[in-house]
């Protein structure tokens, strides 16, 4: 089964860090970009970031430009989000996704369950 | 940066009629367009990729159609377990905008 499993996720201090990551299952990790939605709460989907199956290329939302790292390890088959100076309206479930082809042009599919980050002091 | 305009933001239907939300792109997008579900408290499922594919598992019921900067997504028998809210993505060019969301509900 193809499946992909948020982590890490909390409660976090205005202007702190935190990881998230994404384990993938199912499939050839390496052969697939791999993108992180947010949705604040109430709120609708916000793309955040996206990374190229090679990890060599990614893009970014201005709202997080500069602020998040998107990267990942082929080799743990795992998807990672670095996310520096948070902000209150950073609070988010953030959702990992998995692009449904090799091309970039295509829908995300699986999605994870979300991990929630809230930022607030 | 393309921007995706929804609507509409929220509708009422009933069981048995036939739905229609339509997405506007900002610039062309060719086909790339993608269409979401979201049930409360439950992640987005793709139901409609490239503008007109149906993703598989998905029922047939679902359609999507067009190209360039309108598309539109139809449901042709609205069922009980369509209420949700239905989103679209553009796929073209990052950031990969998201529409506003449209809120079914069913009467």
């Amino acid at each position: 089964e193809v499946q992909v499993v948020e982590s890490g996720g909390g409660l976090v201090q205005p202007g702190g860090s935190l990881r998230l990551s994404c384990a993938a299952s199912g499939f050839t990790f390496a052969s697939y970009a791999m993108s992180w939605v947010r949705q604040a709460p109430g709120k609708g989907l916000e793309w955040v970031s996206i990374i190229s199956a090679s990890g060599n290329t990614a893009y970014y939302a201005d709202s997080v430009k500069g602020r998040f790292t998107i990267s990942r390890d082929n080799s743990k088959n795992t998807l990672y989000l670095q996310m520096n100076s948070l902000r209150a309206e950073d609070t988010a479930v953030y959702y990992c996704t998995k692009a449904m082809t090799s091309s970039w042009k295509s829908g995300f599919d699986p999605w994870g369950q979300g991990t929630l980050v809230t930022v607030s002091s | 940066d393309i921007q995706m305009t929804q609507s509409p933001s929220s509708l009422s239907a009933s069981v048995g009629d036939r739905v229609t939300i339509t997405c506007r792109a900002s610039q062309s997008i060719s086909s790339s367009l993608n269409w979401y579900q979201q049930k409360p408290g439950k992640a987005p499922k793709v139901l409609i990729y490239a503008a007109s594919s149906l993703q598989g598992g998905v029922p047939s019921r679902f359609s999507g159609g067009g190209s360039g900067t309108d598309f539109t997504f139809t449901i042709s028998s609205l069922q009980p377990e369509d209420s949700a809210t239905y989103y679209c993505q553009q796929s073209y060019s990052a950031p990969y905008t998201f529409g506003q969301g449209t809120k079914l509900e069913i009467k």
